[in-house]
């Protein structure tokens, strides 16, 4: 079976760290990039970034540049966001997923996991 | 930044009514446009891809269409099951961006 699933939510106090992991399975990790994707309480869902197959290439929202690490380790199907000066406007369940290249250029995320819940609060 | 504009917001339907949701993008993202159905609790899913493209194990009741800045997901006969928040996502350029989501809720 073809799952996602996230670890490492919790509570945090503002300007604290947190790590998140995304293990894979049912899949080939290595041959996807990967996306996070955030939601924030009652609220839609925003785009955090993508990692390239090999972790040579990302691209993230401009509000976590310099905050956020993204990085992903292919022996252990496993994906990582380092959470670092954590604001409070980064409170939101955090997912995982699987992008897939449907036709040439055309990515969609069609496998996620179930999320992980991030707080920050005093 | 692409701006993503989702009508309507929340919309109020019965079953095997037919629906529409439509998604405008600030400029021209061409076809790349994604949708998802996210149901309360649950992680989204993929439902089209490419504006127009069904994803494998989604009913053919939803479809959808457009290109450039304009686009629409509709639903041909709402199922009970159906019943869900719906998202527009664009593909074209960094940073990716989500419309704000229209909720499909039971009259």
């Amino acid at each position: 079976e073809v799952q996602l699933v996230e670890s490492g939510g919790g509570l945090v106090q503002p300007g604290g760290s947190l790590r998140l992991s995304c293990v894979a399975s049912g899949f080939t990790f290595n041959n996807y990039w990967m996306s996070w994707v955030r939601q924030a309480p009652g609220k839609g869902l925003e785009w955090v970034a993508n990692i390239k197959q090999d972790g040579s290439e990302e691209y993230f929202v401009a509000s976590v540049r310099g905050r956020f690490t993204f990085s992903r380790d292919n022996a252990k199907n496993s994906l990582y966001l380092q959470m670092s000066s954590l604001r409070a406007e980064d409170t939101a369940l955090y997912y995982c997923a699987r992008l897939s290249e449907f036709q040439p250029y055309y990515y969609a995320m069609d496998v996620w996991g179930q999320g992980t819940t991030v707080t920050v609060s005093s | 930044d692409i701006q993503m504009t989702q009508s309507p917001s929340s919309l109020s339907a019965s079953a095997g009514d037919r629906v529409t949701i439509t998604c405008r993008t600030s400029q021209s993202i061409y076809s790349y446009l994604n949708w998802y159905q996210q149901k309360p609790g649950k992680a989204p899913k993929l439902l089209i891809f490419g504006a127009s493209n069904l994803q494998s194990g989604v009913p053919s009741r939803f479809s959808g269409s457009g290109s450039g800045t304009d686009f629409t997901l509709t639903i041909s006969s709402l199922q009970p099951e159906d019943f869900a928040a719906y998202y527009c996502q664009q593909s074209h350029s960094v940073p990716w961006t989500f419309g704000q989501g229209t909720k499909v809720e039971i009259k």
